[in-house]
């Protein structure tokens, strides 16, 4: 059964640091690992969506990797902000028949101004 | 333009009533799902359907029940709420495989 944690589960920064989130999940067969953002109340917004034969992608100030072999994934956000505060979520598709969407359990983020 | 839309946005009613939430994606997408974000923020999948065929029940009670009119909508009735069915409520569509899956706003459900 797949499992996909987070750590760590809250991170607090002062502005303008470089961070990293880890993410990692039990099993290696997977379609592909998408990171989200979720603002209090809010719905989740897609960050970055990694397929399976990739390493990483980048959108701006955040870069993902992906080791699929080890069940490790990295969210890195260069020159944090304070609107970059939010929870965000790493989510691994299944490979399996159902192609179920597994969630972590978050990283909390605050950046501090 | 709304690519998931979910109607109600919160919906706060007593134990036991019957309610249903609606989903809808204008963005070609061939799967659905349902989700529920807990007290403790974990979201977890309730329901997916393929081309209004369901594919996943992830041992939901069956005072849930979701029905996939055609292939853009997934709802979702819920009887006898209890207090336990307090959560937010998340639709989300997927393409294929390798595509990522987009997400509605969200449907805050509180059973008082």
């Amino acid at each position: 059964k797949q499992e996909v944690t987070q750590i760590p589960a809250a991170l607090s920064v002062p502005e303008g640091e470089n961070l990293v989130l880890n993410c990692s999940f039990t099993d290696s067969a997977i379609y592909n690992l998408q990171w989200f953002r979720q603002d209090p109340g809010k719905g989740l917004t897609s960050l970055l969506l990694i397929q399976s034969s990739q390493r990483e992608q980048t959108s701006g100030r955040l870069n993902a990797s992906l080791d699929k072999s080890s069940g490790r994934s990295t969210l890195y956000i260069a020159a944090s902000q304070p609107g970059d505060s939010a929870t965000y979520l790493c989510a691994v598709k299944d490979g399996g028949a159902t192609n179920k969407l597994i969630f972590g359990t978050g990283t909390l983020l605050a950046v501090q101004p | 333009d709304t690519a998931v839309s979910q109607t109600p946005k919160y919906l706060v009613t007593q134990m036991g009533n019957d309610k249903s939430i609606k989903c809808e994606q204008n963005l070609g997408h061939d799967t659905m799902y349902w989700y529920k974000q807990d007290s403790k923020k974990f979201l977890k999948i309730m329901f997916s359907y393929n081309n209004k065929e369901l594919i996943i029940n992830e041992t939901v009670p069956n005072r849930f029940s979701p029905k996939s009119p055609d292939k853009a909508h997934l709802n979702l009735h819920i009887n006898s709420l209890e207090l336990g069915d307090s959560a937010v409520y998340f639709c989300a569509s997927s393409l294929t495989d390798s595509h990522g899956y987009t997400f509605g706003s969200g449907t805050r459900l509180t059973v008082v």
